[in-house]
């Protein structure tokens, strides 16, 4: 069966760091872009960041540009986002996402911005 | 960037409707969009890809059908278990953008 569990989530003080964690089962992450995509309380999703598949190219919402990092590990067969400098509108459930045409989300992981 | 505009943003329906729902982009993204099903306090979930790709799984009265600007997604009869929000998606250029969602409820 096709998993894609995230962790790391949780609360944190504005300028605070997290790193979230995407682990996959049930197949391999390599060969395929990956995604992260958030959805704050309440509201609609979020493209944040995607990655190639080797990992040598990253891309980024302009709200995260400099503060976020995508990052994978085909080897370990995850798929990671380092956050800094957090601010309270980065307040969101954060997914992670198989391929370029999303066609599969892990459950989510919520992250909390506030003092 | 590209704008994705649904329509409408909720409708109310009734079991055995047909419901359509219209995703509009501000320009032309070919036939690079995907469709996403999201229940509440659950993770969104792959419908449709390519415009009209039917996910393995994904129950044949749902299908997904235009190319360029403008695109709909169709649930040919509407079951209980269809209640929920509907979500598009461009996947032809970065930034990578989703509709608003549209609700679907009794």
């Amino acid at each position: 069966e096709m998993q894609l569990v995230e962790s790391g989530g949780g609360l944190v003080q504005p300028g605070g760091s997290l790193r979230l964690s995407c682990a996959a089962s049930g197949f391999t992450l390599s060969g395929n872009w990956m995604n992260w995509v958030r959805q704050a309380p309440g509201k609609g999703l979020e493209w944040v960041a995607n990655i190639y598949k080797d990992g040598s190219e990253g891309n980024y919402v302009d709200s995260v540009k400099g503060r976020f990092t995508i990052s994978r590990d085909n080897a370990e067969n995850s798929l990671y986002l380092q956050m800094n400098r957090l601010r309270a509108e980065d307040t969101a459930t954060y997914y992670c996402v198989w391929r370029n045409d999303f066609q599969f989300w892990g459950q989510g992981t919520l992250v909390t911005v506030s003092s | 960037d590209i704008q994705m505009t649904q329509s409408p943003s909720s409708l109310s329906a009734s079991v055995g409707d047909r419901v359509t729902i219209t995703c509009r982009a501000s320009q032309a993204i070919s036939n690079y969009l995907a469709w996403f099903q999201q229940k509440p306090g659950k993770a969104p979930k792959s419908l449709i890809y390519t415009a009209s790709s039917l996910l393995s799984g994904v129950p044949s009265r749902f299908s997904g059908s235009g190319s360029g600007t403008e695109f709909t997604l169709t649930i040919s009869s509407l079951q209980p278990e269809d209640f929920a929000t509907y979500y598009c998606q461009q996947y032809k250029s970065l930034p990578l953008t989703f509709g608003g969602g549209t609700t679907v409820d009794i």
